[in-house]
């Protein structure tokens, strides 16, 4: 179990519409990422934030926006949900510096976006 | 797009057989990690080797690093019903530790 909560933990959307994702990171963790993960995939960066801005971004449309909070916590937004937006979202926490013992990331259950 | 990619898709196996898992990936790197994910939930980090190590040793885990063929190997010795679960390789995106991309992941199978 790692210290990283998410809400919802399942959300069922329709399409067009828009969403807010949850992330609580662990305890002295200061850079937050969000994966998205379709189901049978690995999962795909989408971006991460520290210091509560935005500090690299995967390919992805900026229908998908976040958001850090001076507590660490994040949010991830996406406006005019497709089908294809049918995935599990997770959040993972980390360090920033520190060496090489901070570089592992430590990941949240995930909230299960279905879009109908 | 996945950088790494695993093989097998899906190992099936007997309690206290070993199990490996390979995994490939296209570009430099400075690390490479391993996650196990339980039924589609959380990730949890299981070991990082760094591009100058050659392999690395955690409990019943045994993680092997090739750069010049730009491929890496987990090893589950003496296997658990409970190490069933999905194993995932991942690289730095950039050379950014922390920014990771991933393989498509091993389905792997531990039979009681």
């Amino acid at each position: 179990e790692t210290g990283v909560t998410q809400s919802p933990t399942h959300l069922i959307k329709t399409r067009g519409q828009q969403v807010t994702l949850r992330c609580s990171s662990q305890s002295g963790h200061n850079t937050v990422s969000w994966y998205q993960q379709a189901l049978g995939q690995g999962p795909q960066f989408i971006f991460q934030y520290y210091r509560e801005e935005e500090n690299g971004r995967g390919n992805f449309p900026p229908r998908f926006s976040g958001l850090q909070f001076p507590n660490y916590s994040s949010e991830l937004n996406v406006n005019a949900l497709e089908l294809d937006d049918s995935a599990l979202y997770l959040c993972a926490s980390s360090r920033a510096g520190g060496g090489p013992a901070n570089e592992k990331l430590f990941f949240g259950s995930g909230t299960q976006l279905s879009v109908l | 797009s996945q950088q790494g990619e695993e093989d097998p898709q899906a190992l099936s196996i007997q309690e206290g057989e070993n199990a490996t898992m390979n995994c490939s990936y296209k570009t430099s790197i400075n690390n490479l990690q391993w996650y196990r994910q339980n039924s589609g939930r959380g990730l949890v980090h299981l070991i990082l080797i760094r591009s100058n190590e050659r392999e690395k040793h955690s409990g019943r885990l045994r993680v092997t690093l090739d750069t010049s063929k730009k491929s890496s190997s987990l090893l589950i010795t003496a296997s658990r019903a409970a190490d069933t679960a999905s194993y995932f390789c991942a690289t730095p995106i950039k050379g950014s530790a922390r920014q990771l991309t991933f393989g498509s992941g091993t389905q792997l199978t531990v039979l009681p």
